[in-house]
This record gives C-alpha cells, structure tokens and sequence, in this order.
C-alpha cells in the first residue's frame, strides 16, 4: 500500500514564525502535491512538484514556499505564519506514468497560527 | 472553466439503507473522475477512480458510475452502517490534468 506520511498532525506557532511541514511518501511517485483545506472552500492546491527540485505554483502560493530536495520527501514552508494561514494542510503523490492514476493523501496537519 | 457540484451538501439517513451521492460537472473533457472519504480532522482516503471510457466502478459495497454526457456520476452505498459517517468528496482530472473538486457531502448514518 503507498503511504503518504505527514510528520506533524496538530502544530501551533505563533505570528512570523517560520512553519516547515513535511512530507513523505514510499512509493517513488514523481507527482507531489501541497492542498489546504479551509470550511466552505474546499480543497485548494498550493504547489505542487513533478520531479526532484522542480516546482510549480498552484491556485493559493502567496505565503509559500516548497522544497523537494528527494524524491520522497516534499516541504512546505510558511515563511512568516500569518492567522490566516490557519488551516488543515493536507500532502498528496502519484505517479508520473500514472497522471490519470489515483492520488493518494497523508493524513493531513492541521496548523494554528496565533 | 470547469465547475463541480456536490449536491446536498449534506444527508442523514437510518442504518441498512441504500443511498446515493450525487456530483456533477460542467465540462465533459475529463480524463477521471475519483470518489473520496474524510473523516473528521483526518485526510482523504481514495475510495474509486473512474476514467473516461469506463461507466463504473465497484469496489465492496460502492458502487461508481459515470455519465460523461451528462456531466455527472452517483457514488452508491449498499446497506449503510455507522461506520460509513464520513465527508464524500468527488474531482475530475481535467484537459489541463488539473483536479477540481466538489465541496462535499457530509453524511451520517444513524445507528
């Protein structure tokens, strides 16, 4: 089974910290993902990765960074955490010969931002 | 520009009966469409993926379909339990390889 690992499930930082989240998958996939989750607005791509340090911007990159220095392992930054960037943060990979194939989701980090 | 409705927004039906989730989409250019779950504060769990030449899809007490024409596809549930309680989310793969997705349905089960 591929698993999509978020390592921190619930983080609480304070205005103007720098926040990394990571994640990581074990199944090679090329295709990774950075979605938030917010109520009423459903899922919105942030960035997203095809290849070992490649990047591309989503629909919301304003207030991000990202970083995929391996293959298996995609971060997201906040540089300055800011309240409304209080979210649920959620990772996802696929394949590269798959890009009609299934996307699969770790299990999400949901962030406070005070 | 492609648009993907979830509709109701939510339901609640008794333990045991059979019940349909419903999503539609403006645009028939799609490469797939996947069902989703989520369950409270957890992440997406991929249910069925349905590509564009195919109908449906059947996995255990699921069952998928897709009406490229018509711009929709039903997710049906056979015999409901509790543990089916959860947020049904559905996207399509679109021209541009883009996922766009529906708000979701959040349903309960009552035991």
């Amino acid at each position: 089974d591929v698993k999509v690992t978020q390592s921190s499930r619930y983080l609480v930082k304070r205005t103007g910290e720098k926040v990394f989240l990571e994640c990581v998958q074990d199944m090679d996939h090329e295709n990774m993902f950075w979605y938030r989750q917010d109520p009423g607005l459903g899922l919105r791509l942030i960035y997203f990765s095809y290849d070992v340090k490649m990047k591309e911007k989503g629909d919301i990159p304003e207030g991000y960074s990202v970083s995929r220095e391996k293959k298996e392992r995609f971060s997201l930054i906040l540089e300055s955490a800011s309240t409304n960037q209080t979210s649920m943060y959620l990772c996802a990979s696929k394949p590269l010969a798959a890009l009609t194939g299934e996307l699969f989701f770790g299990e999400g980090s949901r962030l406070t931002v005070l | 520009k492609q648009e993907v409705t979830q509709i109701p927004a939510a339901l609640s039906v008794p333990e045991g009966e059979n019940l349909v989730l419903n999503c539609s989409f403006t645009d028939s250019a799609i490469y797939n469409l996947q069902w989703f779950r989520q369950d409270p504060g957890k992440g997406l769990t991929s249910l069925l993926l349905i590509q564009s030449s195919q109908r449906e899809q059947t996995s255990g007490r699921l069952n998928a379909s897709l009406d490229k024409s018509s711009g929709r596809s039903t997710l049906y549930i056979a015999a409901s339990q509790p543990g089916d309680s959860a947020t049904y989310l559905c996207a399509v793969l679109d021209s541009n390889y883009q996922l766009i997705w529906g708000a979701g349905t959040k349903l309960i089960i009552k035991p």
